[in-house]
């Protein structure tokens, strides 16, 4: 099956950084999905993003298919942005329908 | 709309027991998922369903069972609760015909067993 792999896995940021994080897979995907999982448990779905480029205020991601990998930008963070972000991806070849493979995520720590 | 709802939000369970987790959506998706989520782990995905009727395996269905007779309902079984079970488990839904569309999660239930 797909692999999915997001890096870095730990991130410390100081309130107001920029920062990058990455998701690579290992197949063609026909679905790519960027969430936060706040502190509290809670997944909030930020962008469905199986190719391109989209900005939501402050979150921006891009996927290069081609390439098979996802960025996701987050431009003058907050302490709100703290959790974990998880990059998901859905099998192209079908059988799956829409199944979701998560990569393991990327824990950010926003300090004021 | 609710959106996802999952109830219980918590509970505790001996080995051996049984239980039942209910997942509700109001927003006449055709997709429902259930996954879990081990601590410091991803979410991977136990059962899901295409419709009404029709449910299949994930990743990891050992030890439970779903079933669908609505649209709007996904209850996700345990016959024989073992500490392995022990996991936090979220419900979530899409409206898409062929699953390519964004997945909308409901709030978790936390599943210990002891």
């Amino acid at each position: 099956g797909i692999q999915v792999e997001q890096s870095p896995p730990d991130l410390i940021l100081q309130e107001g950084a920029n920062s990058t994080l990455r998701c690579n897979f290992s197949d063609s995907v026909n679905n790519l999905q960027w969430f936060h999982q706040n502190p509290w448990g809670q997944l909030i779905n930020l962008f469905y993003i199986p190719s391109g480029t989209k900005q939501n205020g402050r979150l921006s991601a891009t996927t290069v298919a081609t390439e098979r990998y996802s960025l996701l930008y987050i431009s003058s963070s907050q302490t709100t942005d703290s959790g974990v972000y998880f990059c998901a991806v859905g099998d192209y070849y079908g059988g799956s329908q829409g199944n979701l493979i998560f990569g393991k995520g990327t824990k950010l720590s926003v300090k004021p | 709309n609710a959106g996802v709802t999952q109830t219980p939000k918590f509970r505790i369970l001996k080995i051996g027991q049984s239980m039942t987790l209910q997942c509700t959506q109001d927003m006449n998706h055709n997709y429902m998922y259930w996954y879990r989520q081990d601590p410091g782990m991803g979410l991977k995905l136990i059962y899901y369903s295409v419709g009404a009727g029709i449910t299949d395996k994930g990743e990891v269905p050992n030890g439970y069972n779903v079933s669908r007779s609505t649209t709007e309902d996904f209850p996700l079984r345990l016959e024989l609760a073992a500490p392995s079970q022990t996991s936090v488990y979220f419900c979530a839904s899409s409206l898409g015909t062929s699953g390519t569309d964004t997945q909308y999660f409901g709030p978790g239930t936390r599943l210990t067993v002891l």
